[in-house]
């Protein structure tokens, strides 16, 4: 069954800083990976999708990487800003299956 | 990208009610939905799959006879909540499927409050 962890559970950083999230998988034969936003009381945004296939994916300030090999995944988010403050949640699918989440990264910007 | 709505996005009610949740694709035909809950501070945990014209299929765990779920056409799923309790207070989130490419769109949540 799959599992998904996420390291840190919260992170507190300054604005302007690089900062890096990771995500662990047990069973690596994943269909694909997505990162996931979601701000207090709110539902899920999707940030970036990374197939099986593929290693990285990039959109604007956010980088998403996957070695399906060893059951890794990172975020990398450049150049914080508060707006960025919110739970991140990375979540594995396998083919035909329901997306398994970690429990979140917390993150927190301050200006 | 493609759209699913849930309705009610907010309820209240009574313990000892029923509460009924509707999830649907509003661009798509989703021959597969999920039902997720999430409580305060946790991450979302999959309740069940809900399979256009047959029975869901329920995670371990996740009581069938108290959370009713009937996905009778391609674009709409409901998870009814019988006989709610304050334990059932949580956030309901559905997902539905779009094949081509495959891929899990998710709506944005219900709210359940059970006084």
């Amino acid at each position: 069954k799959q599992e998904v962890t996420q390291i840190p559970a919260a992170l507190s950083v300054p604005e302007g800083e690089n900062l890096v999230l990771n995500c662990s998988f047990t069973d690596s034969a994943i269909y694909n990976l997505q990162w996931f936003r979601q701000d207090p009381g709110k539902g899920l945004t999707s940030l970036l999708l990374i197939q099986s296939s593929q290693r990285e994916q990039t959109s604007g300030r956010l980088n998403a990487s996957l070695d399906k090999s060893s059951g890794r995944s990172t975020l990398y988010i450049a150049a914080s800003q508060p707006g960025d403050s919110a739970t991140y949640l990375c979540a594995a699918q396998g083919a035909g299956t329901a997306l398994i989440f970690g429990k979140g990264t917390t993150l927190s910007v301050s200006s | 990208g493609a759209v699913v709505s849930q309705h009610p996005s907010r309820v209240i009610c009574k313990s000892g009610t029923s509460v009924k949740i509707e999830c649907r694709s509003l661009d798509f035909q989703a021959t597969t939905m999920f039902w997720y809950r999430q409580f305060p501070k946790q991450s979302l945990m999959l309740m069940a799959t809900s399979n256009e014209g047959s029975k869901a299929t329920y995670e371990q765990g996740v009581e069938k006879d108290k959370f009713l779920i009937n996905h009778a056409s391609l674009t709409l799923s409901t998870l009814t909540v019988t006989s709610a309790h304050p334990e059932d207070s949580s956030f309901y989130i559905c997902s539905a499927g779009d094949r081509t490419p495959e891929r899990w769109f998710f709506g944005p949540g219900t709210r359940l409050t059970v006084l």
